[in-house]
């Protein structure tokens, strides 16, 4: 059974630097990994999705990188800003199941 | 462009009582799945439908049944409702393309009184 770990669980940063956010996940038979956004109450937000035949991907700001041999992927954002703060949840979906399994999320605070 | 559709957005029920939830994919999506996210939770996957078949089966209890219609839409049916089934309801949908990229709807709030 697949497993989503995510650390830190959160994370506090000054505005202006740049972060990484780490998912790993226990079975490397994966299909793809998504990252998603969601604010306090509300859905979420797809950000990057990476295949498994892929090394990463970018939008913007946003660099998402995908390890499938060592079951790690990191979100990297660059020049935080205020508006990033939220939780970043990653989620694998695995080879034959066609369901995603997420991680807990990292809850990320950009101060100004 | 066009999104999944959830209604309601928000749903108050008593313990004991049923409720039902609706899914309308992005045309053209033929799978659609459900999630529900308790508080300070991630988003744990109940069940999903491909092509009004169901493909897949998470940790939907017995009291929870679902459905997808010819015109692919789904819904969610909830009975003997308990408090402990307050949580955030998504669905998503995908297209039958190799990427398999979910997409997910704002979701709806149910809160057990």
């Amino acid at each position: 059974k697949q497993e989503v770990t995510q650390i830190p669980a959160a994370l506090s940063v000054p505005e202006g630097e740049n972060l990484v956010l780490n998912c790993s996940f226990t079975d490397s038979a994966i299909y793809n990994l998504q990252w998603f956004r969601q604010d306090p109450g509300k859905g979420l937000t797809s950000l990057l999705l990476i295949q498994s035949s892929q090394r990463e991907q970018t939008s913007g700001r946003l660099n998402a990188s995908l390890d499938k041999s060592s079951g790690r992927s990191t979100l990297y954002i660059a020049a935080s800003q205020p508006g990033d703060s939220a939780t970043y949840l990653c989620a694998a979906r695995g080879g034959s199941a066609r369901q995603l399994t997420f991680g807990s999320g990292t809850q990320l605070t950009v101060l100004p | 462009a066009a999104g999944v559709i959830q209604s309601p957005r928000h749903l108050i029920k008593e313990k004991r009582e049923t409720a039902t939830l609706k899914c309308y994919p992005i045309p053209r999506h033929d799978t659609v799945y459900w999630y529900q996210q308790g508080p300070g939770q991630d988003p744990q996957f109940l069940i999903s439908f491909y092509e009004k078949m169901q493909s897949d089966k998470g940790s939907i209890p017995d009291r929870f049944s679902a459905q997808q219609f010819s015109d692919y839409h789904s819904e969610l049916n909830m009975s003997s409702l308990e408090l402990g089934d307050s949580a955030l309801y998504f669905c998503a949908s995908s297209r039958p393309v190799r990427s398999y990229e979910q997409y997910f709807g704002p979701g709806t709030r149910l809160t057990v009184t």
